[in-house]
C-alpha cells in the first residue's frame, strides 16, 4: 500500500502569509496527487487534481506542484476563508489521502 | 445542480447491519465511478470502498473487507453501502464521491454510530 505523510500537522499563520504544507508519497505515484480543503462539519473539497491543475472555480491564490513522491500545496497570499484542514491524496495505486494539516490563525 | 446525497445513517449495535444509499443527480450518473470515504470523529479522511461505472470492479480497503459491500443501480442513480458485522471502530461520517480520477463531487455525509 501506498503510505502518504503530510507535514507539517499543524501549522499557525496570519491573513497574507505564504503557506506551503508537503506531502511525500511512500512510491512513486507520478502526478496522480491531489489536494482537498476541508471545512468543520463539511464534506471535503476539491482544490488541485493531478498535482499542479487547478480545480474550476478554486482561487488562483491556491498552487500545487510535484512529480514522483514529493509534492507541494502553496497559498500565496492566505484569506479568512482559508482557515481549514487539507488533505493530499493520492490516486496512482487504490487510494490514500495524507493525515491532514490543520491551518490555523496565528 | 451536479450532487450527491447520502442516507441511512444512524446508530447500531456492535455486530449489526445498516444499509447506507447515495444518490445522484445533475450529471451521467451511469459514467462514473463512485466511492465511500469515511471519518472518523476528529479524524482524517479514510477511503473505504469503490466501484466502477457499470458495477464490474469494487474494491475495498482492508479494514472492512469480507463485511461491507458496494453495490449500484443504475436505474435509479444511486449507490448502496451494505455494512454488517458493525465495530465501534467503523463509527464515523461516511461520504459518497464521484470519481473523476480525482475525487470532485462529495456528499454532505451521513453519520454512523456504532455502539451498545
Amino acid at each position: 500500500d501506498i503510505q502518504m505523510t503530510q507535514s507539517p500537522s499543524t501549522l499557525s499563520a496570519s491573513v497574507g502569509d505564504r503557506v506551503t504544507i508537503t506531502c511525500r508519497a511512500s512510491q512513486s505515484i507520478s502526478s496522480w496527487l491531489a489536494w482537498y480543503q476541508q471545512k468543520p462539519g463539511k464534506a471535503p473539497k476539491l482544490l488541485i487534481y493531478k498535482a499542479s491543475s487547478l480545480e474550476s472555480g478554486v482561487p488562483s491564490r491556491f498552487s500545487g506542484s510535484g512529480s514522483g513522491t514529493e509534492f507541494t500545496l502553496t497559498i500565496s497570499s492566505l484569506q479568512p476563508d482559508d482557515f481549514a484542514t487539507y488533505y493530499c491524496q493520492q490516486y496512482n495505486t487504490r487510494w490514500t489521502f495524507g493525515q491532514g494539516t490543520k491551518v490555523e490563525i496565528k | 445542480q451536479v450532487q450527491l446525497v447520502e442516507s441511512g445513517g444512524g446508530v447500531v449495535q456492535p455486530g449489526g447491519s445498516l444499509r447506507l444509499s447515495c444518490a445522484a443527480s445533475g450529471f451521467t450518473f451511469s459514467s462514473y465511478a463512485i466511492h465511500w470515504v469515511r471519518q472518523a470523529p476528529g479524524k482524517g479522511l479514510e477511503w473505504v470502498t469503490f466501484i466502477r461505472y457499470d458495477g464490474s470492479d469494487k474494491y475495498y480497503a482492508d479494514s472492512v473487507k469480507g463485511r461491507f459491500t458496494i453495490s449500484r443501480d443504475n436505474s435509479k442513480n444511486t449507490v448502496y453501502l451494505q455494512m454488517n458485522s458493525l465495530r465501534a471502530e467503523d463509527t464515523a461520517v461516511y461520504y459518497c464521491a464521484k470519481d473523476r480520477g480525482a475525487f470532485d463531487i462529495w456528499g454532505q455525509g451521513t453519520m454512523v454510530t456504532v455502539s451498545s
